[in-house]
């Protein structure tokens, strides 16, 4: 049981467009879901917060109009990287929590490389 | 400003032999602590946790010690087997169920 799906889990695209990434809780429910970035070698940087049926909360120095967040359903977070440029280029994980869950326990998802040409 | 900090890049360590995996921590109100592990271009997955009223939580193979006036915590494994290669992540429960993760460990089990 719980498990976080991502899709797609590699995508290139040119710079300019906008990227779709989607995350997925199959077994469980998740009012909120989290969005990381990882640089390679480095750490995993949490970018927002996001909570279903409402706006989601971003961390600071984290563009919100460049990383548009919806959680439209108890299941599925979406991600767009809106005109994306090279240095947006990086490994994107979501993780979710179970709704009825005890524990602080985050489930993550496989993550998607994003490459910008 | 790192809030959590994993000091040791790399560790290399013999099958069979211990491994101590090492976390510090800044900001006195985390109160939930949790070990990930990570294989390349996979998302991390959960080993085990520790609330900050325990210093010390075990499963299986695996150890977590918290030393609270000191702002530490660790991971021990034993015996340590070449599967567990892998980056290790130390993570803070730094608000309602938000995460700040240190900058991991390389584990690499010699056979």
């Amino acid at each position: 049981g719980a498990v976080v799906s991502q899709h797609p889990s590699w995508v290139i695209c040119k710079s300019g467009t906008s990227v779709k990434i989607e995350c997925r809780s199959l077994d469980f429910q998740a009012t909120t879901m989290f969005w990381y970035r990882q640089f390679p070698k480095q750490s995993l940087m949490l970018m927002a917060t996001s909570n279903e049926g409402s706006k989601a909360t971003y961390e600071q120095g984290v563009e919100k109009d460049k990383f548009l967040i919806n959680h439209a359903s108890l299941t599925l977070s979406t991600l767009t990287v809106t005109s994306a440029h090279p240095e947006d280029s990086s490994f994107y994980i979501c993780s979710a929590r179970d709704l009825a869950g005890e524990s602080y326990e985050q489930y993550f998802g496989p993550g998607t490389r994003l490459t910008v040409t | 400003d790192q809030q959590v900090k994993q000091n040791s890049p790399s560790l290399s360590v013999q099958e069979g032999r211990i491994s101590i995996l090492n976390c510090d921590y800044t900001n006195s109100m985390f109160d939930y602590f949790l070990w990930y592990k990570k294989y390349p271009a996979e998302g991390p997955t959960f080993l085990i946790s520790i609330s900050s009223i325990k210093d010390k939580n075990e499963d299986g193979r695996f150890t977590v010690f918290l030393n609270k006036s000191a702002k530490h915590l660790s991971l021990h494994i034993v015996p340590s087997q070449p599967g567990d290669s892998a980056v290790y992540f130390c993570a803070a429960k730094g608000g309602t169920y938000k995460y700040i993760f240190g900058t991991g460990t390389r584990l690499k089990v010699l056979a």
